[in-house]
């Protein structure tokens, strides 16, 4: 079954500095979507993409987010200069056009460690 | 502001016995409800999807009902197993725009 590829698994990084977190969404989906998780804490929506832009944002997201599908199957998620509270799982999700009533599919995950 | 609000927030039970994890949604405008597998470090999985119109959906072990009215949703666990052993998260889908609101999850242990 096709799934949802994110790397890398986990990320260090100094405070300050700009991460790009990588995901490769499935093929056939059109729809896609950056959500996090800090520690012991809710999954929460930071942004969705469809159609090369922005369909929604997070008050989450503001001006150190960034995010790209450079080639038609890479999905990125970039930080401009991390701070200290951007430490959590960062997880990618895909689903298909239109598809309302089918799975939102999620990758494993990028752990995000700032320092 | 869509909400969702699950209890209880922790579980332990004995393998092979019954758990009912509960859930109270605001979602507007509400499509549907979702119910979803983390284990630990790992993405969520997608257990069952239910619409307004649906009362009762089964995945294997797994029962979900709803109550559009009360909106209210329920997870059903049958016959434990350690590999139940997760975060389960209820998850509110609204249309236009296919944005999701979680729930913190009930985090259920199941032990011999």
């Amino acid at each position: 079954e096709p799934e949802v590829t994110q790397t890398p698994s986990h990320q260090v990084t100094q405070m300050g500095q700009e991460v790009i977190l990588r995901c490769v969404p499935i093929s056939n989906h059109l729809y896609f979507y950056w959500y996090r998780q800090i520690l012991g804490q809710k999954v929460e929506f930071l942004v969705s993409f469809y159609n090369n832009e922005i369909s929604e944002k997070s008050e989450i997201f503001d001006d150190q987010f960034s995010v790209e599908r450079p080639d038609g199957s890479n999905f990125t998620l970039k930080i401009r200069s991390t701070k200290l509270e951007d430490s959590a799982m960062y997880f990618c999700a895909s689903i298909k056009q239109g598809a309302s009533g089918s799975p939102l599919h999620f990758g494993n995950g990028t752990r995000l460690t700032v320092t | 502001k869509n909400q969702v609000e699950q209890s209880p927030q922790s579980l332990i039970i004995l393998e092979g016995k019954n758990c009912t994890l509960q859930c109270n949604y605001t979602v507007s405008p509400f499509s549907n409800l979702r119910w979803y597998k983390q284990d630990t470090g790992r993405g969520p999985v997608s257990l069952t999807i239910m619409t307004f119109s649906e009362n009762t959906k089964s995945n294997g072990r797994y029962t979900a009902t709803l109550d559009a009215d009360t909106k209210q949703s329920s997870l059903h666990i049958t016959a434990s197993q350690l590999s139940d052993s997760a975060s389960y998260i209820c998850v509110g889908f609204t249309g236009g725009g296919n944005k999701l609101t979680f729930g913190t999850g009930t985090q259920l242990k199941v032990e011999l």
